[in-house]
């Protein structure tokens, strides 16, 4: 069946150090993604999202990239913060799928200080 | 506004036990999605609800699970003759609508089966 994963499962970086965590997914027909932050004992929190029509998009310190050639997605954080030390999910959905979200396995993000 | 909220937050139960949890989405919102997530893993689909009806259903793991939404709003989700590998953090999301791709998260409710 589709899934979606992530290449590494832990992330550890220093403080102020720009972050990348990468992720994988299989269905082709999947046409919006998202990347949700998880901090203990709490629920996923929207972060960033992009369609499939799209190949980069930019928040606050966070800039998403889809490469659909290769199924790959990612997020990259700038500067980054105590704060950012969560677990990051990767999720697809598709048009027809009642947008339910299939998540990756996720990375937890350690950062040192 | 207020955002989702689940009750409880924690639940202990024995084996073979029934259980009810509850999910209110944010106001205004139709659709809404339960999720389960085990330990150390990702979020697995359960069902999705338009309103008080269920279209998908195919993420419930047995016919132990069921859930329901009445008035559009509140929803539960009941798991009967519980078992261990119910164990999990059982998550509820709400989108304005099933076309609104968005979802926000409730905290979730951590079930533990003794």
């Amino acid at each position: 069946g589709e899934s979606v994963g992530l290449h590494l499962p832990t992330l550890s970086v220093q403080e102020g150090d720009n972050s990348i965590i990468n992720c994988a997914y299989s269905n082709s027909a999947s046409d919006y993604f998202i990347w949700y932050k998880q901090e203990s004992g709490k629920g996923p929190q929207f972060i960033i999202d992009i369609r499939s029509n799209m190949d980069k998009r930019q928040g606050q310190r966070v800039t998403v990239l889809l490469n659909k050639t290769v199924k790959h997605l990612s997020l990259q954080i700038a500067a980054t913060q105590p704060g950012d030390s969560a677990v990051y999910f990767c999720a697809e959905t598709f048009s027809g799928g009642y947008n339910k979200l299939i998540f990756g396995a996720g990375t937890r993000l350690a950062v040192h200080p | 506004g207020a955002g989702v909220s689940q009750s409880p937050s924690n639940k202990v139960t024995e084996k073979g036990k029934d259980v009810e949890l509850r999910c209110d989405p944010i106001s205004g919102h139709t659709a809404l999605y339960w999720y389960r997530q085990s330990l150390g893993q990702g979020l697995e689909f359960l069902i999705y609800f338009q309103g008080n009806s269920a279209p998908d259903k195919s993420g419930l793991p047995s016919d132990r699970f069921s859930a329901e939404r009445t008035g559009g709003s509140v929803s539960t989700l009941t798991i009967q003759r519980t078992q261990q590998e119910d164990s999990a953090v059982y998550l509820c999301a709400s989108s304005l609508d099933g076309v609104e791709e968005t979802q926000y998260f409730g905290p979730g409710t951590r079930l533990l089966v003794l």
